[in-house]
């Protein structure tokens, strides 16, 4: 159990282009999630998903956002036609989840994205 | 909808004194609550949770947050801190809603001074 794993941890991007993360969660996790912490904030809940399934992405920001986990393990999140505002940490997170239960997840180191 | 609310943007302390970190949440259902600590530019370690059974919780670091239901509080404290202890800390919580998904208050950072 190596942990929550991110890529890359830092990505500077100019205004326009699409940036792309990778998360590689906790083997046996089933559950996968992405959150943004802008500066000097806690985090914001942005998508799930269990296994391959994306069970919520209402909270994507704009339909510039997606994610995938095509084969219920790894994760990317996409930012398409980046904008200055995007700017801040994305971190994934994995958890064992079902049921009534919440056990609290495990983070990874997080990206950070800077758009100039 | 829930919210989590962390009452202290800011809370400077001298080293070995205790602290108190003050988390209040609001729901209708059934929550779990949670600690995690985050130093600078890492993520997010858990510190300690409540799902259930008695309300006074202990963590790692020697961490511990009562949740009170009455006062829909979830405060952390610790007895004597260490300039270690420096960084930010958020308070979330949970419904039994679909994928568990965590709502975060807007931190606390804590100051070690020596």
């Amino acid at each position: 159990d190596t942990g929550v794993s991110q890529n890359p941890r830092h990505k500077i991007t100019k205004r326009g282009q699409n940036v792309t993360f990778r998360c590689d969660p906790i083997s046996e996790h089933n559950r996968l999630y992405w959150y943004r912490q802008t500066l000097g904030q806690g985090p914001e809940f942005l998508t799930y998903f269990q296994n391959e399934a994306q069970l919520e992405k209402s909270r994507l920001l704009s339909d510039r956002f997606s994610a995938e986990r095509p084969k219920g393990s790894f994760s990317t999140l996409e930012i398409q036609r980046t904008e200055q505002g995007d700017s801040a940490m994305y971190l994934c997170a994995s958890s064992l989840g079902g049921g009534r239960g919440n056990y609290g997840y495990t983070f990874g180191s997080g990206t950070r994205l800077t758009v100039v | 909808a829930q919210s989590v609310t962390q009452l202290d943007s800011q809370v400077p302390v001298f080293e070995e004194a205790p602290v108190e970190l003050r988390c209040n949440y609001s729901s209708s259902v059934s929550v779990y609550l949670f600690w995690y600590v985050q130093y600078p530019n890492q993520g997010l370690q858990l510190l300690l949770k409540y799902l259930s059974g008695s309300t006074l919780v202990k963590g790692i670091n020697g961490f511990e947050a009562e949740f009170n239901k009455s006062q829909t509080s979830f405060h952390l404290r610790k007895p004597s801190v260490h300039i270690s202890d420096t960084a930010e800390y958020f308070c979330a919580g949970s419904g039994v809603d679909a994928g568990n998904m965590l709502t975060f208050g807007g931190g606390t950072r804590l100051m070690v001074k020596p």
